[in-house]
């Protein structure tokens, strides 16, 4: 079975914190991809980032940056020096074989 | 530069009403789907398409239908509505590495 846990469902932060937002995936699959999203207070769904199962490399992007770890099912998010606009929730997604399968989410607080 | 366009926005049903969710995509994606986010909750999967003329059922198919007669339009159906069916409706389309998502449809069934 296929599934996405983010165990963390609500974290605050001072702005100018680093925050780290966990990931845990299974799958028996090898082939796969691993998404983050971001879902501000106006509901969308923004694409940050996309990795697939056969590369681990981590990446960063300005304050972003992904640590996928095959070893331990993880691809963890952080982001350096938080700001007020980080403010959302974030979701980890699966996708394998047709089907992208969703973590319940982290909502993310910055406060000024 | 459309991308996934979703209609309406916003809707307001009574209960034992129907309607459909429109979900067009431009990009000439085989790959389609429908989800439903729940407050504080992830989205769970209603059902997909891989082509044209071709659908399945996801994890929570039950009150719904859908129809792919088209590359480019991929509908929602809601049959006699129910006040479980409040929520906010995705569609998305993907390529192999990523999906693109509609900007939703908030709908409350009174």
């Amino acid at each position: 079975a296929q599934k996405v846990t983010q165990a963390q469902t609500e974290i605050s932060v001072v702005e100018k914190e680093d925050v780290t937002l966990d990931c845990v995936y299974e799958t028996r699959d090898t082939t796969y991809y691993l998404f983050w999203y971001k879902q501000p207070p106006s509901g969308e769904l923004v694409f940050l980032i996309r990795r697939n199962s056969f590369d681990e490399q981590n990446e960063i992007s300005g304050r972003y940056s992904w640590n996928f770890q095959k070893s331990t099912s993880s691809f963890n998010f952080t982001i350096t020096a938080s700001q007020v606009v980080d403010s959302a929730v974030y979701f980890c997604a699966l996708l394998t074989g047709n089907q992208f399968y969703f973590g319940t989410g982290t909502s993310l607080t910055v406060i000024p | 530069n459309a991308g996934v366009t979703q209609t309406p926005k916003f809707r307001i049903l009574k209960i034992g009403q129907s309607m459909t969710l429109q979900c067009t995509q431009d990009m000439n994606h085989n790959y389609m789907y429908w989800y439903r986010q729940d407050p504080g909750m992830g989205l769970k999967l209603i059902y997909y398409s891989v082509g044209a003329g071709i659908t399945d059922k996801g994890e929570v198919p039950n009150g719904y239908n859908v129809s792919r007669s088209t590359t480019e339009d991929f509908p929602l159906r809601l049959e006699l509505a129910a006040p479980s069916q409040t929520s906010v409706y995705f569609c998305a389309s993907r390529t192999p590495e990523r999906a693109f998502f509609g900007q939703g449809t908030r709908l409350t069934v009174v």
